[in-house]
Order: structure tokens, then sequence, then C-alpha cells
């Protein structure tokens, strides 16, 4: 069974530092990974998709990096905002008979203090 | 529509009532996706729609649960009997083909109370 795991649970930091969200997975055999941001009592924004062909991928500040022979992504976070402080959900796309379904990571909760 | 939408947004009921959570896919999506999420037990996969294909309902966590979708587009989730280990967030996500990992996106999703 895929099990998603996210490094660190919970993150506090100050305006303007450069932030890097760990997820690891252990089935390699992945489809896609995708980032999610989850703001308190609202559902899920997606933020990246990286297919499992690719290395990595950019939206603004933003990056996500994806070592599927390692079963690692990360997700960089360059000159934090305030307005970036939620908590950072990374899912995967397994294979297989399970292809479709998501499985999560428990997610990162990031504070960003002015 | 814009994005998914999920309806109720909140919903309280007695426990051994039945409820129905409503998810309106985006538009032209031909898969769509039940997750929940329980307070500290993160996301879970509960049911998805592909097109025509039998729904995957591996993640359907008792008979209790149940769930369709009619017309290929609006989900019905339905649990009977509900119990307050029930009690959790709701949440319906769509895509436009299962088919090499698309991207799924999701509603504001249904917090469900169970007294």
């Amino acid at each position: 069974k895929q099990e998603v795991t996210q490094i660190p649970a919970a993150l506090s930091v100050p305006e303007g530092e450069n932030l890097v969200l760990n997820c690891s997975f252990t089935d390699s055999a992945i489809y896609n990974l995708q980032w999610f941001r989850q703001d308190p009592g609202k559902g899920l924004t997606s933020l990246l998709l990286i297919q499992s062909s690719q290395r990595e991928q950019t939206s603004g500040r933003l990056n996500a990096s994806l070592d599927k022979s390692s079963g690692r992504s990360t997700l960089y976070i360059a000159a934090s905002q305030p307005g970036d402080s939620a908590t950072y959900l990374c899912a995967v796309v397994a294979g297989g008979s399970t292809l479709g379904r998501l499985y999560f990571g428990r997610g990162t909760q990031l504070t960003v203090w002015p | 529509g814009a994005g998914v939408s999920q309806s109720p947004s909140n919903k309280v009921t007695e426990k051994g009532k039945d409820v129905e959570l409503r998810c309106d896919p985006i538009s032209g999506h031909t898969a769509l996706y039940w997750y929940r999420q329980s307070l500290g037990q993160g996301l879970e996969f509960l049911i998805y729609f592909q097109g025509n294909s039998a729904p995957d309902k591996s993640g359907l966590p008792s008979d209790r649960f149940s769930a369709e979708r009619t017309g290929g587009s609006v989900s019905t989730l339905t649990i009977q009997r509900t119990q307050q280990e029930d009690s959790a967030v709701y949440l319906c996500a769509s895509s436009l083909a299962n088919m090499a990992g698309p991207e799924q996106f999701f509603g504001p999703g249904t917090r469900l109370t169970v007294l």
C-alpha cells in the first residue's frame, strides 16, 4: 500500500525566508504527484502537478521537484510571505488497480509571520 | 461551472439519521472522486467514478456508505444510520480523464457533524 510522509509536520518562519517542504512515498510506481494548499476550513487548492516523467514544475515563487526512483519530492517556496500561511499537502496517484485515487500525506502546517 | 461545488457546506445531524451530500463537478470532467478528511486522520479516499465504468468503491469504510453519479455529472454520497465517527469534512474532486494521472480539482467540502 502506498504511504506518503511529509516532513516537517509544522514550520514557523519569519517573512522573506526560503523554505523547503519534504514529501516521501513508499512505492515509486506513481503516475503523478500533486502539491496542494489548504487554508483553515477550506477545500484544497492545487498548486503544482508533476507527471512521473517530469523532474520539476514551477509556478511563480513555487518550485516542486520529483525524484521518482528515490520516492521523494520537495516543494520550494521562495521569499515567503504571511499569505503563504496554510497547510501544504502532497499527494500521489498510484498505478495499477488503484489508478486515479490520490494518496495523501498528513501535510505541513506553515506559518509565516511578518 | 467555474469549479467543483458541494452542498450543503455544513450539515449537523443526529446519530442514526441518513444524510446525502452532493457534488457538482467541473463541466466536462469525466472522473469524480470522494475523499474524507477526519480530525487527526488526514485525507482518505472513498470512491471514484470514471465515465460509464463501474466505480471503484474500495475506500468506502462500511456498507452504510454509498454513492451514485447520475448522467455522468452530479454525484451524491449517502451515509445511512450515521455514527459519531462519521463526523468529518467530505471533499469531492473531479478531473478531465482518468489516464496517466490528470490534475484533480477539489470542491470546498461538506462539514458533517453527527451528534
